[in-house]
């Protein structure tokens, strides 16, 4: 069975700080990976996608994730946090195939940020 | 273009009643996904719809059933609403080569 851990529930960071938000995931084959981030009461937004080629993936709004296959993680990151980046974060894990479009999501990460 | 569009954005029923949640998909797309989304957790698949079929099923009851018209879009139906029902219904609409695309959810509420 497909999952996704994001082993912190909660960040906080200051403004201009840098931010790594974890990911790993269990899927039983080549997987395609996802980061969507969400604002209170609102849909989830696409920032970035892994389906395959290069390892390290770039988004939207500045950030970036690197697919580690050994690590079976899926980390997000971004250099400079802004004070709009405040959100929910999900990584997803999906197949392809007769699976695509089939999402297993982990229960998130809130970040908050301080000026 | 509207993106996926979601009908209404709150609603507010009674145990035991029926619901019914609307979805048009992104124009394009021909793939309908459910997801359920308690508060404080992540979304939780709950069944896909392609070519007016129920193709995946997560691990849901009967109580929730759907249905796919012709032009993609969708329906999400809840019967015998429970109070664990209430929480935001997200739906999703993709093709074989696109990732999901989200709309902005119905927040369903049952007192």
């Amino acid at each position: 069975a497909q999952s996704v851990t994001q082993p912190d529930i909660h960040i906080t960071v200051s403004e201009g700080a840098s931010l790594e938000l974890r990911c790993n995931y269990s899927y039983g084959a080549t997987p395609y990976l996802f980061w969507y981030v969400q604002s209170p009461g609102q849909g989830l937004q696409l920032l970035l996608k892994y389906f395959s080629g290069d390892t390290l993936v770039q988004g939207i709004k500045g950030f970036e994730a690197e697919f580690k296959r050994s690590q079976s993680s899926f980390n997000l990151r971004k250099p400079s946090v802004h004070w709009s980046d405040a959100a929910e974060y999900f990584c997803a894990v999906g197949g392809w195939g007769a699976s695509y479009g089939k999402l297993t999501f982990g229960q998130g990460t809130i970040l908050t940020v301080h000026p | 273009d509207a993106g996926v569009t979601q009908s209404p954005t709150h609603l507010i029923k009674t145990r035991g009643q029926q619901v019914t949640l609307r979805c048009s998909p992104k124009s394009g797309h021909d793939t309908v996904s459910w997801y359920q989304q308690a508060l404080g957790q992540g979304p939780q698949f709950i069944f896909q719809y392609y070519e007016e079929e129920e193709r995946q099923r997560g691990n849901f009851p009967d109580r929730f059933s759907g249905h796919q018209f012709p032009n993609y879009s969708s329906e999400l139906n809840v019967n015998a609403l429970l109070l664990g029902d209430s929480a935001l219904y997200l739906c999703a609409s993709s093709t074989r080569n696109t990732e999901a695309f989200f709309g902005q959810g119905t927040r369903l509420t049952v007192v």
